[in-house]
């Protein structure tokens, strides 16, 4: 199994540029989550799914849209990025009733 | 709103001795918490759960305890090693159970063990 996997791994988008953060896992867990890590601030949820054609906000989500279409794949996407992105951002994934699984993020920059 | 505090953001101790971080947490009630670990450059790794009607937990040399009148979870490594220094994280959850995707996590705590 591969786990939770991300790409791309680094990532530098001009501001205003669009583009899509990949999430994919293989343990066909329901539950799916995007995170973004900035330093002093933590880990804070961006949006989530519980499944396919399922999705919902969490603490920080604008500027930034997802949707579910497979339980697979649970993808992030900028529309207009801005500098206020850059961050690491972290994928996750779990089964109700137990803890999640991280992937190895992806680091965006954007100038 | 709801808030999650972790004692410090650096806690500094000898190899052999115990590290006790700290989790605390404000208007709400969560059925269970998760403690995670973090090293440089990776994603969070999950350690230990333990949920609202248990009041001590251990894997190994760790151990995590719950107060859900004091609304803190302490989370204990007994005989550090330099190889336990890391950031750990707790994040108190809403629904029984375990996650349903929106865990909340507190800031961290990085945990430097000096030989």
């Amino acid at each position: 199994n591969a786990g939770v996997t991300q790409t791309p791994k680094f990532q530098v988008l001009k501001t205003g540029q669009s583009m899509t953060l990949q999430c994919a896992q293989d343990m066909n867990h329901e539950y799916m989550s995007w995170y973004r890590q900035d330093p002093g601030m933590g880990l804070r949820l961006i949006h989530y799914s519980v499944g396919a054609g399922i999705t919902d906000q969490g603490e920080v989500p604008n500027g930034y849209n997802v949707s579910r279409s497979t339980t697979e794949d649970f993808p992030l996407r900028l529309l207009s990025a801005a500098p206020s992105q850059t961050s690491v951002y972290f994928c996750a994934s779990g089964r109700p009733g137990t803890n999640a699984f991280f992937g190895q993020g992806t680091r965006l920059t954007v100038v | 709103s709801q808030k999650i505090e972790q004692n410090s953001e650096a806690l500094n101790i000898q190899e052999g001795k115990t590290a006790t971080l700290t989790c605390n947490y404000t208007n709400y009630s969560p059925a269970y918490l998760q403690w995670y670990r973090q090293d440089p450059g990776r994603g969070p790794v999950f350690l230990l759960l333990i949920r609202e009607n248990e009041k001590e937990k251990r894997k190994e040399r760790l151990k995590v305890t719950f107060d859900t009148t004091l609304k803190q979870s302490l989370f204990h490594i007994t005989a550090s090693q330099p190889a336990d220094s890391a950031t750990y994280l707790c994040a108190p959850g809403k629904n029984y159970g375990g996650s349903q995707g929106n865990l909340i996590f507190g800031k961290g705590t990085k945990l430097s063990v000096k030989p």
